[in-house]
């Protein structure tokens, strides 16, 4: 098994450009969620979903969208990247909300 | 809202010596788990605990619940270099559904 796959690693953005950070598991896990860490921050839950069709915002979901076709993957866009969107992003997923978190390896984003 | 706090967000040691990591809050939890986070890297869980009072040993490291499911405790004895990285409880709320509630972290660093 692969666990949780994120691409890309790095992305350097110029602000107002817009992509899609792409997740991914292999563990048939219904609890998918994208969460940015920041120094200091600690991870804040920025959308999450429970299955393939359900999705739901966290805590910072501002300038975010998402959507889950399919039990599998589960892309985070970025309408228009601001300077504050400059984040690790991390994609998790686990059998509950509750149940042990497998992250993916993270992205690093920057917004110029 | 529930909050996690750990202490200390930052700890540098020399191999050999021993240290504690609190994580607390004004909530009760049903669960409770710790990640260990090494740089450029996803979190990966060290344990999971849910009785209150209970105490789990990994090797050189004793994770214990307290008694009223509020708050938590990582003891790490004769750390090591290897041991360095960023430790993350997550609190698990009874409302089933909802998603797990982390700390900030403690950034460990263990010079040889």
């Amino acid at each position: 098994n692969a666990g949780v796959t994120q691409t890309p690693k790095f992305q350097v953005l110029k602000t107002g450009q817009s992509m899609t950070l792409q997740c991914a598991q292999d563990m048939n896990h219904e609890y998918m969620s994208w969460y940015r860490q920041d120094p200091g921050m600690g991870l804040r839950l920025i959308h999450y979903s429970v299955g393939a069709g359900i999705t739901d915002q966290g805590e910072v979901p501002n300038g975010y969208n998402v959507s889950r076709s399919t039990t599998e993957d589960f892309p985070l866009r970025l309408l228009s990247a601001a300077p504050s969107q400059t984040s690790v992003y991390f994609c998790a997923s686990s059998y509950g909300a509750s149940g042990e978190q497998y992250f993916g390896p993270g992205t690093r984003l920057t917004v110029t | 809202t529930q909050l996690l706090e750990q202490s200390p967000q930052f700890l540098s040691i020399q191999e050999g010596e021993n240290l504690t990591v609190y994580c607390n809050s004004s909530s009760v939890f049903s669960s409770l788990q710790w990640y260990r986070q090494e740089p450029g890297e996803g979190p990966v869980l060290l344990v999971t605990v849910v009785t209150g009072g209970e105490v789990k040993k990994l090797k050189r490291l004793t994770f214990q619940f307290g008694d009223a499911r509020k708050d938590s405790s990582l003891h790490i004895t004769a750390a090591q270099p290897g041991d360095t990285g960023l430790y993350l409880c997550a609190g698990a709320s009874h409302q089933a559904g909802t998603a797990l509630i982390f700390g900030k972290g403690t950034t460990l660093s263990v010079s040889s």
